[in-house]
């Protein structure tokens, strides 16, 4: 069965750096994507990107202004979100997501949630 | 950005009422549209997508249509698990975007 397997809650400082892995199995890899979207307390979810696991090809929103990068380990089938330059309104639950994917750059809505990683900024 | 607007914002229903959700999107979006419920501190859960379609184990009580820029969701015979926040989302361009969410709460 699909399983995806986030990492645990971070807390960090502004300015600091922070990176959440999303360990994923039960399902074919090559035709599918990543994405990672978070959700801010009390408000709506929020899409950061996605990186297509067959093809390794990435999809940001410019939301982030560059902050954003999402990777995918082939050997550890784990997809990885770096979130950089953190501030305060980075204070989220992040959370990754599978989709079906029908090209290397085209890719569908999330149908399959990990549990979500709770990432804290505060000094 | 693409704008998804929902409402109402919140609904009150009682125990097996049938409910309709709406969702507008700034442009046209090609059926290119999912619905997630969300219970209080859990992750979304998938449950319609091309605005019409049942995500794989979804009961057919709830159910999608809409085209263009406008879209419904409709929930029939609420039962108790079914209180939850609703939201849309548009997976037409980039950045997908999600509605307000729409909160259903037992009258």
């Amino acid at each position: 069965q699909v399983q995806l397997v986030q990492s645990g809650a971070e807390v960090k400082k502004p300015g600091a750096s922070v990176k959440v892995s999303c360990k994923a199995s039960g399902y074919t890899f090559s035709t599918s994507a990543m994405h990672w979207v978070r959700q801010r307390p009390g408000q709506r979810p929020e899409w950061m990107g996605w990186i297509n696991a067959g093809h390794s090809n990435t999809k940001y929103s410019e939301n982030f202004q560059g902050r954003v990068t999402i990777t995918w380990d082939t050997a550890a089938s784990t997809a990885y979100m770096e979130l950089s330059s953190l501030r305060s309104e980075d204070t989220a639950v992040y959370y990754c997501a599978k989709a079906y994917c029908s090209s290397s750059t085209t890719c569908y809505e999330p149908n399959f949630w990990g549990q979500g990683t709770l990432v804290t900024v505060s000094s | 950005d693409i704008q998804m607007t929902q409402s109402p914002s919140s609904l009150s229903a009682s125990v097996g009422d049938r409910v309709t959700i709406t969702c507008r999107a700034s442009q046209v979006i090609n059926n290119y549209l999912a619905w997630f419920q969300q219970q209080p501190g859990k992750a979304p859960r998938p449950l319609i997508y091309a605005a019409s379609s049942l995500q794989s184990g979804v009961p057919s009580k709830f159910s999608g249509s809409g085209s263009g820029t406008d879209f419904t969701l409709t929930i029939s015979s609420l039962q108790p698990e079914d209180f939850a926040t609703y939201y849309c989302q548009q997976y037409n361009s980039y950045p997908m975007t999600f509605g307000q969410g729409t909160r259903l709460e037992i009258k």
